[in-house]
């Protein structure tokens, strides 16, 4: 079955600098890589999505990358805010079922 | 006009007893998911509906049975309950021809 890496788990940054989690995954069929945001108490939310035939997508400060030689997919916070702090996972998928990595807590400091 | 609702937000119980947790969704959607979310934020899959059938059954204790009465609604019902039960549980739902899975606010079970 699929196996999804993340790092890292825990990841602080400067207010306005940006930040990397980035992820690897192990099954080669995978053709759907989503990135969920987790604040404290709530349930996960989708972030920002891509699929295999695209390299790149942004959406305003949040972008993704996937090479699908390396099977590598990262995601990517500009200008980062307070409310950026939470728990973020990333997932690879070529079905109904999605495998999710292991999350990373990002916090922003003011 | 939640999208995935479960109840109840919290529950807390003694080793032994039999629980159950509910999750319906708005969405029109037509899978459903239940996860199990430990204290190390690892989210896993347990199960999936579509449709009211079984399609996904992960390698999950026989004491947790799910029930789908309609495609709106999955419960998750678990017996003789365990400290190991002890996590979040979080519904999701999932159209069909989409990939976004809408999660639920989650249930915080604890077992004493």
């Amino acid at each position: 079955g699929e196996n999804v890496e993340q790092h890292p788990s825990t990841l602080s940054v400067q207010e306005g600098d940006s930040a990397v989690i980035k992820c690897t995954y192990s099954d080669s069929a995978s053709n759907y890589f989503p990135w969920y945001k987790q604040e404290l108490g709530k349930g996960p939310q989708l972030i920002i999505d891509i699929r295999s035939n695209v390299g790149e997508k942004k959406d305003q400060r949040i972008a993704v990358t996937l090479n699908k030689t390396a099977k590598h997919f990262s995601l990517h916070i500009t200008e980062t805010q307070p409310e950026d702090s939470a728990v973020y996972f990333c997932a690879a998928s070529w079905s109904e079922k999605l495998t999710f990595g292991t999350g990373t807590r990002l916090t922003i400091i003011p | 006009d939640t999208a995935v609702s479960q109840t109840p937000k919290y529950l807390v119980t003694q080793m032994g007893n039999d629980k159950s947790i509910k999750c319906e969704q708005n969405l029109g959607h037509d899978t459903m998911y239940w996860y199990k979310q430990d204290s190390k934020k690892f989210l896993k899959i347990m199960f999936s509906y579509n449709n009211k059938e079984l399609i996904i059954n992960e390698t999950v204790p026989n004491r947790f049975s799910p029930k789908s009465p309609d495609k709106a609604h999955l419960n998750l019902h678990i017996n003789s309950l365990e400290l190991g039960d002890s996590a979040v549980y979080f519904c999701a739902s999932l159209g069909q021809g989409y990939n976004e899975q809408f999660f639920g606010p989650g249930t915080r079970l604890t077992v004493l």
